[in-house]
């Protein structure tokens, strides 16, 4: 089992459809990550919260909209997603110093875009 | 066996044998690496960690070498097992860059029992 928990393991939405991704983590740590990985790729980097503020985005497009309620939850909010977004969504923490520890990853969502 | 990690993908070594798993990274700012471990339906795993005021780090069956002057990291797995059948990556951090993590590209290594 992992210490990070993202739900729902599974997700099937069309296009036009709204819903969220959820991850949580209890280890105190004040960074939180959201990669996005396509089958036999590495994981690319979408969003980066430092205590509990949006620090990075790497120019993901606006239908993806991360939200961090507090220090223990990450969640993605999703709407009007492409067929080209299906993928693993993985969530990530840390600390906020990365020299501090490593990354530590749930097993992600795997979203599937009609 | 050995992979060259960006440029042979994929690496196939006898239980038993050692493998060496390779990454060369671009950013000569970044004094912070790691190497994950990812299996089908999860998500990537910690394995070790190496700073750059290091440039060998031991673990568990494991070593990571890193060499700064050619931007090189590999991760050496002895005794290879069946469970370590899985796709490696390394990640680097720049120091001046907060706390992105840049992934390699990856190297699938099998284990032939």
């Amino acid at each position: 089992d992992t210490e990070v928990t993202q739900t729902p393991k599974h997700l099937v939405m069309g296009m036009t459809n709204k819903k969220s991704l959820k991850c949580e983590q209890h280890m105190g740590h004040r960074a939180m990550y959201w990669y996005k990985q396509k089958a036999k790729k590495p994981p690319e980097l979408m969003f980066v919260y430092s205590y509990e503020k949006l620090s990075i985005n790497e120019s993901v497009p606006s239908r993806f909209s991360p939200e961090c309620p507090n220090s223990s939850l990450l969640n993605l909010h999703l709407h009007a997603l492409q067929p080209e977004d299906s993928a693993l969504y993985l969530c990530a923490s840390s600390q906020v110093d990365p020299g501090l520890g490593p990354q530590h990853f749930g097993d992600g969502t795997r979203l599937s875009i009609l | 066996g050995e992979s060259v990690g960006l440029h042979l993908p994929t690496l196939s070594v006898q239980e038993g044998d050692n493998s060496i798993i390779n990454c060369a990274y671009s950013n000569s700012a970044s004094d912070y690496f790691i190497w994950y471990k990812q299996e089908s339906g999860k998500g990537p795993q910690f394995i070790i960690d190496i700073r750059s005021n290091m440039d060998k780090r031991q673990g568990q069956r494991v070593t990571v070498l890193l060499n700064k002057t050619v931007k090189h990291l590999s991760l050496q797995i002895a005794a290879t097992q069946p469970g370590d059948s899985a796709v490696y990556f390394c990640a680097e951090n720049p120091h001046n860059t907060g706390n992105q993590f840049y992934f390699g590209t990856g190297t699938s290594l099998t284990v032939i029992p």
